[in-house]
């Protein structure tokens, strides 16, 4: 089984502007997460959809927004790009079940903005 | 809200040896999983091992266990038999299971452990 993707893997942009990332959960998985991860804040939880829906967002301004579709793939966007924006994102896919399920991470895109 | 604290930013340990890293976390919950993810140089962050809180047995997976104590609210992995693969930076998370069912982690900020030849 092919496991979750990510791209672009690398990104440069300026002030400003705005940038979409890509992930592709493994098959089967309908949930998937968003984190952002600095070195001086760590990870952060950004938002979570499954089934096309968003069931949970973190403590991100507005100009952080997702969506998902109906193959699970997901996306996310930010707007308005600040230098604070920089980080590496990572996606995670899981799994329903009954019992918690193991998230699997992506590789991640490493976003710079200058 | 809850929290994570892993209080060592960075660990060393000699190949062979057996190193334990640190976490504690903060909640009023009763019901909640906890787990250690590893993310090594390459970035893929990859799950080493998780613990239901209502199992009073500490989880082991091969040269990994936890020492799960529930009231202390303290989550400590231990890694035995070191090897050079094993250094990483390594996550302590937390899991809610009051949330709807979501997957939402909350992490700690991390140990970077270096395993010396």
């Amino acid at each position: 089984k092919a496991g979750v993707t990510q791209t672009p893997r690398y990104l440069i942009k300026t002030r400003g502007q705005q940038v979409t990332l890509s992930c592709s959960p493994i098959s089967g998985h309908r949930s998937v997460s968003w984190y952002q991860q600095t070195p001086g804040q760590g990870l952060q939880f950004l938002f979570e959809y499954f089934s096309e829906t968003q069931r949970n967002k973190g403590n991100f301004p507005g100009r952080f927004s997702g969506r998902q579709f109906s193959n699970s793939r997901s996306e996310m966007n930010v707007s308005t790009l600040e230098l604070g924006d920089s980080a590496l994102y990572l996606c995670a896919s899981s799994a329903q079940g009954l019992t918690t399920n193991e998230q699997f991470f992506g590789p991640g895109t490493r976003l710079t903005v200058l | 809200a809850q929290t994570v604290t892993q209080s060592q930013p960075e660990m060393s340990v000699q190949e062979a040896e057996t190193v334990t890293l640190s976490c504690t976390y903060d909640t009023s919950e009763s019901d909640y999983y906890l787990f250690w993810y590893k993310q090594p140089p390459s970035r893929q962050m990859i799950l080493v091992i998780r613990q239901e809180a209502y199992k009073q047995q500490n989880a082991t997976e091969n040269r990994f266990s936890v020492n799960f104590q529930k009231a202390a609210k303290s989550f400590s992995l231990k890694i035995s038999d070191s090897q050079l693969g094993d250094a990483a930076m390594y996550f302590c998370a937390y899991r809610s299971d009051f949330q709807g069912g979501s997957e939402k982690l909350v992490f700690g900020k991390g140990t970077k452990l270096t395993v010396n030849p």
